[in-house]
């Protein structure tokens, strides 16, 4: 079945630190991959998608097919960029997505 | 555009009561997407509807979980007679056409059962 595995509960960081939040996917073929945020008491937002290849709020994540990886990363964090994060992919332009069980990103003062 | 809104925020409901989830999609959307967020788990899939159809309920419980979309109104996910393992955080999310990885989500239906 295909999973996608968020290892961190948890990162806290200082503020100015580089932050990365590790995703694994198993699917084999040639799935779409996403970040979703959550700020606090908000809507689950679109921070951004591999196929864009784009820069979100100086958030970037690279495809690694050979590690089956999409980790997100940002050079230098700030304090609104807490909140949590959730890796998920879609295969093959079905409607379903698959979600991580989130990282939680605390970036202290 | 007030996006996609659920309500209510927060649930409360004894076990044996029944409980109904409202979704109003954002204006212009036909598709709804229910998702079920247990705790400590990731999101997952529930059902997949249209304005009066059903697409895709795969992801839904067997028993005691329904869901609608009817031509006028919000789509609505009901529960009967909940039991404590209910108690999760219920997504919807919309978009305006099949295959659009523009899901628009809600903010969420926190369900607690006592």
């Amino acid at each position: 079945a295909q999973r996608v595995t968020q290892p961190e509960k948890l990162l806290s960081v200082f503020k100015g630190a580089p932050v990365e939040l590790k995703c694994n996917y198993s699917y084999s073929g040639s799935p779409e991959l996403f970040w979703y945020v959550q700020y606090s008491r908000q809507r689950l937002q679109l921070l951004l998608r591999h196929i864009s290849r784009e820069s979100i709020k100086g958030f970037t994540a690279d495809l690694n097919k050979g590690e089956t990886s999409f980790h997100l990363k940002k050079p230098f964090a700030q304090e609104e960029d807490s909140a949590m994060y959730y890796c998920a992919q879609r295969m093959d332009s079905s409607y379903k997505l698959i979600f991580g069980s989130g990282t939680r990103l605390l970036v202290r003062p | 555009n007030a996006g996609v809104m659920q309500n209510p925020r927060h649930l409360v409901r004894r076990r044996g009561q029944e409980a109904r989830l409202r979704c109003s999609p954002m204006k212009g959307h036909s598709h709804v997407y229910w998702y079920r967020q247990l705790p400590e788990e990731g999101l997952k899939f529930m059902v997949y509807l249209q304005k009066e159809n059903i697409i895709d309920e795969s992801g839904m419980p067997k028993e005691r979980f329904s869901a609608e979309f009817p031509k006028e109104g919000p789509s609505i996910l009901r529960i009967q007679q909940v039991v404590r393992g209910d108690s999760a955080a219920y997504f919807c999310a919309s978009s305006p056409a099949v295959v659009d990885y523009g899901y628009t989500f809600g903010s969420g239906t926190r369900l607690t059962v006592v």
